[in-house]
């Protein structure tokens, strides 16, 4: 199996402009996690979903974020509109179910100018 | 909410020293601990996880312990090599599925 595969790998964007992230579980994992990763705040989940369902949303910082899984293998993470204080490493994780071990893709690294 | 902390946050050893990491969480009420290893510019990738009805795992030179009525776990790393240099996060796992600690960064020098 490829584990969970992340593109882009590197964003770099003006503010203002809309940012998709894309993420593709590994085949028969039941749950995703959007993650980001900061210096100054360390690993933070932002949305997890099982069977395809958003469960918890808490941890999205705003109404610019959004989150979907059109099917059971793919996700996307939008940011619109971007800002300066976006930039960090966004990762993404799937896991046989919610409370099992999670694998987590390379990441993508976002810059917003 | 649950909080996890990471002692210490940085720790460098030489080659073939026997070392403890550390992680304490707030709230017992867990259903597993997870840690992590992660090297720079890359993802996550899972060492051990231990159930809350577990005391510790092992895999190879690895032996991570939990106990849940104190908050602790221990990832111990045997005869430490260069290899193992990395920033190592504790995980866990309650209401929400993981709460991360910010990591002990490792540096192994030979």
């Amino acid at each position: 199996d490829a584990g969970v595969i992340q593109s882009p790998r590197h964003e770099v964007t003006e503010m203002g402009q809309e940012v998709t992230l894309r993420c593709k579980l590994i085949s028969g994992h039941n749950s995703l996690f959007w993650y980001r990763q900061t210096m100054m705040r360390g690993l933070e989940l932002l949305i997890y979903f099982n069977n395809n369902v958003p469960i918890d949303d808490s941890g999205m910082p705003e109404d610019r974020f959004s989150a979907k899984m059109p099917n059971a293998s793919f996700s996307t993470l939008k940011i619109q509109p971007s800002e300066p204080r976006d930039s960090a490493v966004y990762f993404c994780a799937s896991s046989l179910d919610v409370t099992d071990t999670q694998y987590f893709g390379p990441g993508t690294r976002l810059t917003v100018l | 909410k649950q909080e996890v902390t990471q002692i210490p946050a940085a720790l460098s050893v030489p080659e073939g020293e026997n070392l403890v990491l550390n992680c304490s969480f707030t709230d017992s009420a867990i259903y597993n601990l997870q840690w992590f290893r992660q090297d720079p510019g890359k993802g996550l990738t899972s060492l051990l996880l231990i159930q809350s009805s577990q005391r510790e795992q092992t895999s190879g030179r690895l032996n991570a312990s939990l106990d849940k009525s104190s908050g602790r776990s221990t990832l111990y790393i045997a005869a430490s090599q260069p290899g193992d240099s990395a920033t190592y996060l504790c995980a866990v796992g309650s209401n929400t599925p993981l709460v991360f600690g910010k990591g002990t960064r490792l540096s192994v020098i030979a």
